[in-house]
């Protein structure tokens, strides 16, 4: 069974330019997050999709991050303008039901530098 | 906001010797999960507890729930080299949607 794919795994870019990351989750999985990883913290929830409807982004920062999971499998979460402090790892995960009936199945995610 | 607080922040052990982490958490939980990360990669799911559970077993592994003391544990028996990787526990909220909240984590080194 194909894990989750994210794209680029990698990607320099300078503050105020933007950037868009690629998810594609596991076959059949309703639920897609994408999560924030800074280095050496744990992952922050940024948007929770349930099929291709948010279900939580509360802690997305609307005026620059947007999201969305067209035809409710394929997602894209972009950047604009990015920030210094957007350096991170952002993480896709998709899970069949969600996380209150089971696992979560995690991307190698993509590592963000921002200069 | 991060619900739980795992401890301790880091763990260095013998190899062959048991690895006990601890996680603290504030809100009535539906479920409580054990993540293991190693450098550079994705999470990978250990186990799940339900709040109705107290203790559950895979493999080396065993973990136990407290809901009384909002806590659970996770113990890594017979502790190998390739155990070294960071470890988190995350929960989801009692009567909340899916939303999967993170601690901190655990960085767990076993030396051979």
């Amino acid at each position: 069974e194909a894990g989750v794919a994210q794209s680029p795994r990698y990607k320099i870019i300078e503050k105020r330019q933007s950037v868009a990351f690629w998810c594609n989750p596991i076959s059949g999985h309703a639920t897609l997050y994408w999560y924030q990883q800074i280095l050496g913290q744990g992952p922050k929830l940024l948007i929770q999709f349930q099929n291709n409807g948010v279900v939580d982004d509360s802690q997305l920062p609307k005026d620059r991050f947007s999201a969305e999971r067209l035809k409710g499998v394929d997602s894209t979460l972009k950047i604009q303008p990015a920030k210094l402090e957007d350096s991170a790892v952002y993480l896709c995960a998709s899970s069949l039901q969600g996380a209150k009936t089971g696992e979560l199945f995690f991307g190698e995610g993509s590592r963000l530098t921002v200069l | 906001s991060q619900q739980g607080e795992e401890d301790p922040q880091a763990l260095s052990i013998q190899e062959g010797e048991n690895a006990t982490m601890n996680c603290s958490y504030k809100t009535s939980i539906n479920n409580l999960q054990w993540y293991r990360q190693n450098s550079g990669r994705g999470l990978v799911h250990l186990i799940l507890i339900r709040s109705n559970e107290r203790e559950k077993h895979s493999g080396r592994l065993r973990v136990t729930l407290d809901t009384s003391k909002k806590s659970s544990s996770l113990l890594i028996t017979a502790s190998r080299a390739a155990d070294t990787a960071s470890y988190f526990c995350a929960t989801v909220a009692a009567g909340a949607n899916s939303k999967l909240t993170f601690g901190k984590g655990i960085t767990l080194s076993v030396r051979p």
